[in-house]
């Protein structure tokens, strides 16, 4: 049973729009909650974090939205740029013990 | 600047041959985690620890294994491999207390 879920497996945006990634949990005990952005042949590379204890952080262009009623969280990417294409995976921990659990991950493409 | 390596990057090797891939952190950091990506599933947790002397078992522990001896290392050894472990595997890090894990660039692993 999936505990993280990431519905959308590719996502096609044109350079200078919104992104926004979705990301749906079901293990109530996740409080703390991550995004990474992995280009091929490379690792996983952390982009933003929000703990349960928030609603929205923010950091230069990336904003993740937490709404733990709906156990769901999102990113958000303004303005998209080319170099934003990559896979993002969603990634969610519970009070840092046993190590994450990620979503698969959407393909996220800035057309120009 | 603090990094986390892995070697091999690339690995072949056949059905029922031992495999141990290094993971190496610069960073101090007290706990260490193996991952492995499969299409379809996102990153799955192998094993971690949590200090000198301390191993856990994962979601996908099951034919391997892992020893901390000092803080900078986390080998992964694959007993007997096997085709169901071709696999990209890779390592993180975290500090005691943090929660943000990261990731080093991937060992590329086939099992023939």
């Amino acid at each position: 049973d999936q505990q993280v879920k990431q519905n959308s497996p590719s996502l096609s945006v044109q350079e200078g729009r919104i992104s926004i990634l979705n990301c749906d949990y079901t293990n109530s005990m996740f409080d703390y909650f991550l995004w990474y952005k992995k280009y091929p042949a490379e690792g996983p590379t952390f982009l933003i974090s929000i703990s349960s204890i928030k609603d929205k952080n923010e950091d230069g262009r990336f904003t993740v939205f937490l709404n733990k009623s709906a156990k769901h969280l999102s990113l958000h990417i303004v303005p998209s740029q080319p170099g934003d294409s990559a896979v993002y995976f969603c990634a969610a921990l519970v009070g840092g013990a046993d190590g994450l659990t990620f979503g698969k991950g959407t393909h996220l493409i800035i057309q120009p | 600047d603090a990094e986390i390596t892995q070697s091999p990057r690339h690995k072949i090797t056949e059905t029922g041959r031992q495999v141990t891939l290094a993971c190496h952190q610069t960073w101090n950091h007290n706990n260490m985690f193996w991952y492995r990506q499969d299409l379809g599933h996102g990153l799955r947790l192998i094993h971690y620890s949590y200090g000198v002397q301390d191993t856990n078992k994962g979601e996908v522990s099951d034919g391997y294994s892992v020893s901390r001896s000092n803080t900078e290392d986390l080998p992964l050894t694959l007993e007997s491999a096997a085709s169901s472990q071709t696999s990209v595997y890779f390592c993180a890090s975290s500090d005691r207390g943090r929660d943000t894990q990261y990731f080093g660039p991937g060992t590329r692993l086939t099992v023939l």
